[in-house]
């Protein structure tokens, strides 16, 4: 079975400033990680995902992941947030031929 | 190649009554599954349909149901509606019965149940 905790509801940042969305799974098996964005009112955008290949995944819109087995966590960072980062982002864990668990998700405010 | 598309994108229904909601799958894709996101809440899978046949579902009770057809489109239905199944529908269409890693979602349709 698998299961994801985000930490923070409601993250809010700088523009400019660093962005740390923080997710940690539960997985019986070798995980498959994704993180996923959402803005008002769309579906579901991929961002990024873990396939057991390199620890750490660069996706789109600069975003970045680094899979940490030992501490059982995928955190999202971004160096500087823009406007436009501002969105509901969502962690979830697959065991591959499971279906994705989602977090409950973290919403990222980004101040001028 | 196209996208995954869903249809209504809004709907609203009274309690009770019954629900059709559509996802074309995106092109070349002949698997797609359905989740459930209620207001402030990560989606929840509810089952998922591979070449016209249910093959995994989640905890949902019978009254959500579902169809694929041979081009690979699917129907979500529900019955006896409740408040509670005031909810985003997304659906996903992937190859293969795979779940994640080949994912594409679509927009969704807004659901309110009054």
């Amino acid at each position: 079975a698998q299961s994801v905790t985000q930490l923070g509801s409601h993250v809010s940042v700088s523009e400019g400033a660093l962005v740390l969305l923080r997710c940690n799974y539960s997985s019986s098996v070798p995980p498959y990680l994704f993180w996923y964005v959402q803005y008002p009112n769309q579906g579901l955008q991929l961002l990024l995902k873990y396939t057991s290949a390199a620890t750490l995944v660069k996706g789109i819109n600069g975003f970045e992941a680094e899979f940490k087995k030992s501490e059982t966590s995928f955190h999202l960072t971004k160096p500087s947030a823009h406007m436009s980062d501002a969105a509901e982002y969502f962690c979830a864990v697959s065991g591959g031929n499971t279906p994705l668990v989602f977090g409950k998700g973290t919403r990222l405010s980004v101040i001028a | 190649e196209t996208g995954v598309t869903q249809s209504p994108t809004h709907l609203i229904k009274t309690r009770g009554q019954q629900v059709t909601l559509r996802c074309s799958s995106q092109s070349g894709h002949n698997t797609v599954s359905w989740y459930q996101q209620a207001l402030g809440q990560g989606p929840q899978f509810i089952f998922q349909y591979y070449r016209e046949e249910e093959n995994g579902r989640g905890n949902f009770p019978p009254r959500f149901s579902g169809l694929q057809f041979p081009n690979y489109s699917s129907e979500l239905n529900v019955n006896a509606l409740e408040l509670d199944d005031s909810a985003l529908y997304l659906c996903a269409s992937s190859l293969d019965r795979e779940y994640g890693p080949g994912y594409t979602f679509g927009s969704g349709t807004r659901l309110t149940v009054v």
